[in-house]
């Protein structure tokens, strides 16, 4: 009921493709979704967040996807650059709830 | 500045003793977080606290402890019961429990 469950574990996509990151969660109690980037030795930075009342939010070359319905949100990274390269969580929590939920991360590799 | 400091950036201690991992934050952030991350593992909850002079356990809590003082400060203690310490731990605050959590630099920390 807590776990949320992230897809692919690692991605590797040619500069100027699209990087596409899946996850998957249970309780459909969660109502915020957050997605991090970590950088090595980095702590994780926010990326952008979706609440269910909306089925995408776009933030210049980064897109949250979210079906209710379906359980699950993804992040797509349009004209992915060598600079994107990191790690990626995503997340859920309850609005009144207690801290994040994440998922185990995938290592995005854009290759030049 | 304003941010979320953690000191030191790397630890070493011997097996058996106990350590404690400073977190402060500038943000006047009500809620504050620890996590654990293990490589494949994602972040883990330790403990958090929504007020001063509460905390609440996460998932992983045995053998750490912390303490709240003072809006501004959250430090971990790691002590000896923990079985395997070594770890990137990162401290998180947000305005609320299911608000945007910003990350400090974290602390890697070395138990031999």
């Amino acid at each position: 009921q807590q776990q949320v469950k992230q897809s692919p574990q690692s991605l590797i996509v040619q500069k100027g493709g699209i990087s596409i990151i899946n996850c998957a969660y249970e309780n459909t109690a969660f109502d915020y979704f957050p997605w991090y980037q970590q950088f090595p030795g980095k702590g994780p930075a926010l990326l952008i967040a979706i609440r269910p009342d909306v089925s995408e939010k776009k933030e210049g070359r980064f897109t949250i996807s979210f079906n209710k319905s379906a359980k699950q949100f993804s992040l797509h990274i349009m004209d992915s650059q060598p600079g994107d390269s990191a790690t990626y969580f995503c997340a859920a929590s309850r609005q009144a709830g207690t801290a994040l939920i994440f998922g185990k991360g995938t290592t995005l590799s854009v290759s030049s | 500045d304003g941010g979320i400091t953690q000191s030191p950036k790397y630890l070493f201690r011997k097996e058996g003793q106990n350590v404690t991992l400073s977190c402060e934050q500038n943000l006047n952030h009500d809620a504050m977080y620890w996590y654990r991350q293990d490589p494949g593992q994602g972040l883990r909850l330790i403990y958090y606290s929504q007020i001063v002079n509460d905390f609440q356990k996460g998932d992983i809590a045995e053998g750490y402890s912390v303490s709240r003082e003072k809006k501004e400060s959250f430090p971990l203690t790691v002590t000896s019961a923990q079985k395997n310490p070594t770890a990137f731990y990162l401290c998180a605050s947000s305005f609320g429990p299911a608000n945007e959590q910003y990350f400090g630099p974290g602390t890697r920390l070395t138990v031999t």
